[in-house]
Parts: C-alpha cells; structure tokens; sequence
C-alpha cells in the first residue's frame, strides 16, 4: 500500500534553534517528493520537490534530503524562526495513478 | 509563482442546505483541478479531479451526487456540498495545475465549511 509516514507528530523547539523532520515512504513507483509548509487555516505552500535523482536541495533556512534507497526524506530547518510555526507535510508523488499521496504532517511550534 | 484563490474563506450554514465554494486560477490556466478535504490533524484526502469541460472523477467514497463539481473554465471550479450535514464540516482546499495530470499543482487558501 502507498503510504507516507512523519515523525515526529508534533514538536516545540525554540526561536533560533534548528530542527529535523523525517518522512518514510512505501510509494511504487516513485516520481518526486515534495514538502509543504501549512499554516493553521490555510492551503499547503510548496518549499521543495525532489526527483529520484536528487539528494537535497535547499530553499533559503529550508534544506530536504532525499534517499531514494532507503525511501527516506528529511526537512531541516536552520535558525528557526517564530513564523516557521505550522505544520509540514510530506507528499510523493507516484503509484500506478501518479496521484499525489500525502503524510499526517509534523506540526511544528516556535516558542521565543 | 501561480495564485489560486478559493471563494469564500469559511462559511457556517444550516443542515440540509447547499453550499458552493469557488475555486480559480488567477494567472494561468488550469487545465486539471483537484479538491481535497481536511479533517482536524488528517492529512488531505483528494475527493475528485476535475478536468476543464469533462465530468469530474471522483474516488472512491466520494458521493458525486452530494458534492457536485463544475469545471465550466480554464479558470474556475466550482464545488458545492448539496444538503449538507454536521459531518460535511471540514476544511476543503483545491488545487490547480496547468498540464494534464497531477504535475505540479497549486493549492488555494482553502475553504472552512461549518454545518450546525
């Protein structure tokens, strides 16, 4: 079964700190993986879309990594800030449909 | 890059009665547009797909005939919950792209349905 997995659940770190998402997927076959940032209320924005190819890719504090082996990907976060607060989601595209399948989400909290 | 609005923000309406979100494109032409729905803590679940001129696909579980998607532009997708119920209240966000299938898409603002 396609699916997509994210740890942790949810996180609080404070203002300045970096931190790690993880995201695990079982998609067959596999086009991209994309992250998303949503904040409370709103439509997901797209941060980054990584083909098989690629092994990170960064989008200024935002840097994903992707290991097509393992079907793994993390979202690292530098120097957090109190607007990062919202939740990230981990979506593949692939499977027989090429359809978009979508992780729960971490939600991420930033304390000052 | 590419803005998708949704129309209106939220909306808290009776039971029974319909409601209808809007969903456009407002610099590109969408040649396909998705709706999902989002429950509290859920990830978002693709309801239907909706290709410009042709009948919307839906998935599985999705009764076509309680939401009813008009895809009438290159610009717009209508979605309306007909007699709506307490467990229709959900966040429902739509998605557009401008190629044939689920290539990059772009997500509106979403939509925040209450039924009391």
């Amino acid at each position: 079964k396609n699916q997509v997995e994210q740890s942790p659940q949810s996180l609080i770190i404070l203002e300045g700190k970096n931190c790690t998402l993880q995201c695990n997927y079982t998609v067959s076959p596999f086009s991209n993986l994309r992250w998303y940032k949503q904040d409370t209320g709103r439509g997901p924005v797209s941060l980054t879309i990584m083909t098989f190819s690629e092994n990170t890719k960064s989008n200024g504090r935002y840097t994903a990594t992707l290991d097509a082996d393992t079907k793994q990907s993390s979202l690292h976060i530098t120097a957090s800030q109190l607007s990062d607060s919202a939740s990230y989601i981990c979506v593949v595209r692939g499977g027989s449909q090429g359809n978009l399948i979508f992780g729960k989400g971490t939600k991420l909290s930033v304390k000052p | 890059g590419a803005v998708v609005s949704q129309h209106p923000s939220r909306v808290i309406c009776k039971s029974g009665t319909s409601v209808k979100i809007e969903c456009r494109s407002l610099d590109f032409q969408a040649t396909t547009m998705f709706w999902y729905r989002q429950f509290p803590k859920q990830s978002l679940m693709l309801m239907a797909t909706s290709n410009e001129g042709s009948k919307a696909t839906y998935e599985q579980g999705v009764e076509k005939d309680k939401f009813l998607i008009n895809h009438a532009s290159l610009t717009l997708s209508t979605l309306t919950v007909t007699s709506a119920h307490p467990e229709d209240s959900s966040f429902y966000i739509c998605s557009a792209s401008s190629s044939g299938g689920p290539h990059e898409q772009f997500f509106g603002p979403g939509t925040r349905l209450t039924v009391l």
